[in-house]
């Protein structure tokens, strides 16, 4: 069964640090897979989103991504976080035969400290 | 209209009685989702409409949960005899034709309290 595992329920960075957050996934095939943020009172944003091409995936906000098959990882990184980057992060993965909907995993929440 | 519009934003609720929380998708998306979002638990996926074929309802925690989607367009959700596990933000999205996961748009979300 496909799933979603995000290590760290919590971060705590320092403004103008550099972040990583991890994804592992668990699926047979290429997967689709998907950063999105949520911040406190609001609903889900996308970041970035891989399907094929370029393992290097840019989103958003400043962020990146990288698939590493080998690994079965999509983390989510940022070089200079910001403050307004604090929020809930949530990695997903999607099969395209399942009609597309999303497994997520737990979330990651960063905080940001000035 | 221009993004996925959920209603009400807020409901709280006595346990035991029924609730229905509303999707309006995007136009012409033809693919409709929803979501349950409980502390401590993540994001869990409840029901998929695709056009005019029956739902994947494999996500629905009880038969104490329906939901249906009218001239594949609003879609409500409902939950009977609510209990107090049920709380949660409940999010709709929905997607172009063909896009599936690739192109989701969010709704806000309804925040259910059961009391």
């Amino acid at each position: 069964a496909q799933s979603v595992t995000q290590p760290d329920i919590h971060i705590t960075v320092s403004e103008g640090a550099s972040l990583e957050l991890r994804c592992n996934y668990s699926y047979g095939a290429t997967p689709y897979l998907f950063w999105y943020v949520q911040s406190p009172g609001q609903g889900l944003q996308l970041l970035l989103k891989y399907f094929s091409g370029d393992t290097l995936v840019q989103g958003i906000k400043g962020f990146e991504a990288e698939f590493k098959r080998s690994q079965s990882s999509f983390n989510l990184r940022k070089p200079s976080v910001h403050w307004s980057d604090a929020a809930e992060y949530f990695c997903a993965v999607a099969s395209y035969n399942q009609g597309g909907k999303l497994i997520f995993g737990q979330g990651t929440e960063l905080s940001v400290k000035p | 209209g221009a993004g996925v519009s959920q209603s009400p934003s807020n409901k709280v609720t006595e346990k035991g009685k029924d609730v229905e929380l509303r999707c309006d998708p995007i136009s012409g998306h033809t693919a409709l989702y929803w979501y349950r979002q409980s502390l401590g638990q993540g994001l869990e996926f409840l029901i998929y409409f695709q056009g005019n074929s029956a739902p994947d309802k494999s996500g629905l925690p009880s038969d104490r949960f329906s939901a249906e989607r009218t001239g594949g367009s609003v879609s409500t959700l409902t939950i009977q005899r609510t209990q107090q596990e049920d709380s949660a933000v409940y999010l709709c999205a929905s997607s172009s034709p063909g896009q599936g996961a690739y192109g989701y748009t969010f709704g806000s979300g309804t925040r259910l309290t059961v009391v």
